[in-house]
């Protein structure tokens, strides 16, 4: 079974534009999850989706945002980026509640 | 050596040798934990997970403890091998999300 998958794996923008992180989850699995890795702040929750609908939400600005359609695939996007968001962006998936969440390999944004 | 209880930012270990890494949780209501593996340049890679009605879990390799008393967790590793080297994080799961200790990097000396 194919893992979670991410796309772009690189990314570079410069501040005030946008972007938009695509994730594929494992085949079966309804909720995704996004996280921000730093090297200051470590792994911080951005959301969760469950068919199609958002469950959860961490304390970001509301600049992040995401979505989920029908097959699971899911995308985040973040507007006006900021030097700081320059982060490793994380998907997981999981089968079901306070089920195992499994990573894919990221996406590196470089916002200049 | 053990480093009992105690969350290090670094572990250096000889090859062979048994590794110990520690994590204090913080959410008292939380009933799944897991621990994850991540290497240079990938996602954090699922190893081991424990649910609150366990205190011990037994994998390859590796054993989880859970004291919920103390909000700790603790993942040792048996015969640390050379591909163990990585950055390890614990997790704890409540209402649909994950929040990540420190994290502790794994040195393994030849």
């Amino acid at each position: 079974k194919a893992g979670v998958t991410q796309t772009p794996r690189y990314l570079i923008k410069t501040r005030g534009q946008q972007v938009t992180l695509s994730c594929s989850p494992i085949s079966g699995h309804r909720s995704v999850s996004w996280y921000q890795q730093t090297p200051g702040q470590g792994l911080q929750f951005l959301f969760e989706y469950f068919s199609e609908t958002q469950r959860n939400k961490g304390n970001f600005p509301g600049r992040f945002s995401g979505r989920q359609f029908s097959n699971s695939r899911s995308e985040m996007n973040v507007s006006t980026l900021e030097l700081g968001d320059s982060a490793l962006y994380l998907c997981a998936s999981s089968h079901s509640d306070a089920d195992t969440q499994y990573f894919g390999p990221g996406t590196r944004l470089t916002v200049l | 050596g053990e480093n009992v209880g105690l969350h290090l930012p670094t572990l250096s270990v000889q090859e062979g040798d048994n590794s110990i890494i520690n994590c204090a949780y913080s959410n008292s209501a939380s009933d799944y934990f897991i621990w994850y593996k991540q290497e240079s340049g990938k996602g954090p890679q699922f190893i081991i997970d424990i649910r609150s009605n366990m205190d011990k879990r037994q994998g390859q390799r590796v054993t989880v403890l859970l004291n919920k008393t103390v909000k700790h967790l603790s993942l040792q590793i048996a015969a640390t091998q050379p591909g163990d080297s990585a950055v390890y994080f614990c997790a704890w799961e409540r209402d649909y999300k994950l929040s990540f200790g420190a994290g502790t990097t794994v040195t393994v000396r030849a």
